[in-house]
């Protein structure tokens, strides 16, 4: 399986970060899997931000909930981040990833990252 | 919620050496601990999960260990490929996923 991420790499202060996920050589469609979102600030270490079950079903970090919104598009095979009224703090790569059964519900599959920006 | 400390913060070896490196929880989380390598511009890659299974393609050298709140990475035999840093990871009281603050290993 591949994960590619998706988006824009500056966003202003204020506005909504917006992010896609696309897997490819895997079904999103899959009881099998889970599907993560996670960041790294600059020089810094990884955050954990959602995951979310093909059904839709989604966990996500208490410290950004009331900023969050995740969506899974199963039919295009998809998944996508929505972070609102962004800061400097939202400042990291952005990683989407797969977190599987046959690795004891790890992370087994990772996108290459997309390094996002706020700034005006 | 679960802390995960790393330590050392940075470990400086030679190649050929054995590099061990720890991982210790707040509170019991089993077996269900995995590590990850983050090499200089990449993403993570899974080396273990379950705290001793070694993910699809990992080297031998790499030998996960422990259980309940502290745990092991040790790479038996350093080579200059290993430099980055080294993550552990929970999963036993999820959510959320905890990750620790990571191990930079220099070579």
């Amino acid at each position: 399986v591949q994960l590619e991420e998706s988006g824009p790499g500056l966003v202003k202060p204020s506005e909504t970060l917006s992010l896609t996920c696309t897997v490819s050589g895997g079904s999103l469609n899959s009881s099998s899997h889970y599907w993560a979102w996670i960041r790294q600030p600059p020089g810094k270490g990884l955050d954990w931000i959602a995951f979310s079950f093909y059904s839709g079903s989604t966990n996500t970090n208490p410290s950004l909930k009331s900023r969050l919104t995740i969506s899974v598009d199963t039919s295009r095979n998809q998944f996508s981040l929505r972070l609102s009224s962004v800061t400097a703090a939202d400042t990291a790569t952005y990683y989407c990833a797969r977190i599987s059964d046959s690795s004891g519900y790890h992370i087994d599959s990772w996108g290459q990252g997309i390094l996002v920006t706020v700034s005006s | 919620e679960i802390v995960l400390t790393q330590s050392p913060a940075t470990l400086s070896l030679s190649p050929g050496e054995r590099a061990t490196l720890s991982c210790r929880a707040s509170q019991s989380v089993s077996d269900f601990l995995a590590w990850y390598q983050q090499k200089p511009g990449q993403a993570p890659r899974l080396l273990i999960y379950d705290s001793s299974k070694r993910a699809t393609g990992i080297p031998a050298r790499f030998t996960g260990s422990g259980s309940g709140t502290d745990f092991t990475l040790t790479i038996s035999s350093l080579e200059p490929e290993d430099i980055g840093v080294y993550y552990c990871q929970q999963r036993s009281n999820w959510p959320p996923i905890i990750f620790g603050q990571g191990t930079r290993l220099e070579i």
